[in-house]
């Protein structure tokens, strides 16, 4: 079957940087998203990887290993307004994205 | 601004009414919209395909009888959730695609629907 996996909750300071993983297993593979949603809002988009490498975008960056079926999302220099869930979610053979659970990150000061 | 607007963003209804949630694309004529559930705490889970003029494509285990969709223009796109129960309230998410697929999607705000 077809799954994702993200830690459900994390917890990083203020200022620091935090890395969330997320694995996935699809049927054929077109890409991987990353979204975050605050609480109560939609989501809205952050990065998309379909080669294996990393992204860099400001702050944020995404990085991609299809061998692995991983991928991880960096925060650096972690702000208040950061705390907010964060979707992983991959693409299978037929264009339908997979979502993860969503992985809480509470940023403290 | 916003791409995509919901309307109601929240609504509290009784058990057995309707409710109608209305999504419209602002920018883009959209011949495809695709309608969202999430539960507290869990994923979004794709509802259905609506699709502009002609009827909407459901997922597995979603009742097409009870949640009727209805796409006939190419900005406006209506989910009506009939004889709503409890276990019903959720948030309802619409999202517009800039290219047909779900590779690029423009998300709506989310309608949050609570059934006493």
């Amino acid at each position: 079957g077809q799954n994702i996996d993200q830690p459900t909750e994390m917890t990083a300071t203020e200022g620091a940087i935090v890395q969330i993983n997320c694995t996935y297993q699809t049927s054929g593979f077109n890409g991987l998203f990353w979204y975050q949603q605050h609480a109560g809002e939609a989501p809205t988009f952050l990065s998309y990887n379909v080669l294996d490498g990393l992204e860099e975008k400001g702050r944020f960056s995404s990085f991609l290993s299809r061998s692995k079926g991983y991928s991880y999302l960096l925060l650096k220099e972690l702000q208040m307004k950061d705390s907010a869930s964060y979707l992983c979610a991959a693409m299978d053979s037929n264009y339908q994205l997979i979502w993860g659970a969503g992985t809480k990150l509470i940023i403290k000061p | 601004g916003a791409v995509v607007s919901q309307h109601p963003s929240r609504v509290i209804c009784k058990s057995g009414t309707s409710v109608k949630i209305e999504c419209r694309s602002l920018d883009f004529q959209a011949t495809t919209m695709f309608w969202y559930r999430q539960f507290p705490k869990q994923s979004l889970m794709l509802m259905a395909t609506s699709n502009e003029g002609s009827k909407a494509t459901y997922e597995q285990g979603v009742e097409k009888d009870k949640f009727l969709i209805n796409h006939a223009s190419l900005t406006l796109s209506t989910l009506t959730v009939t004889s709503a129960h409890p276990e019903d309230s959720s948030f309802y998410i619409c999202s517009v695609p800039l290219a047909g697929g779900q590779e690029t999607q423009y998300f709506g705000p989310g309608t949050r629907l609570l059934v006493l």
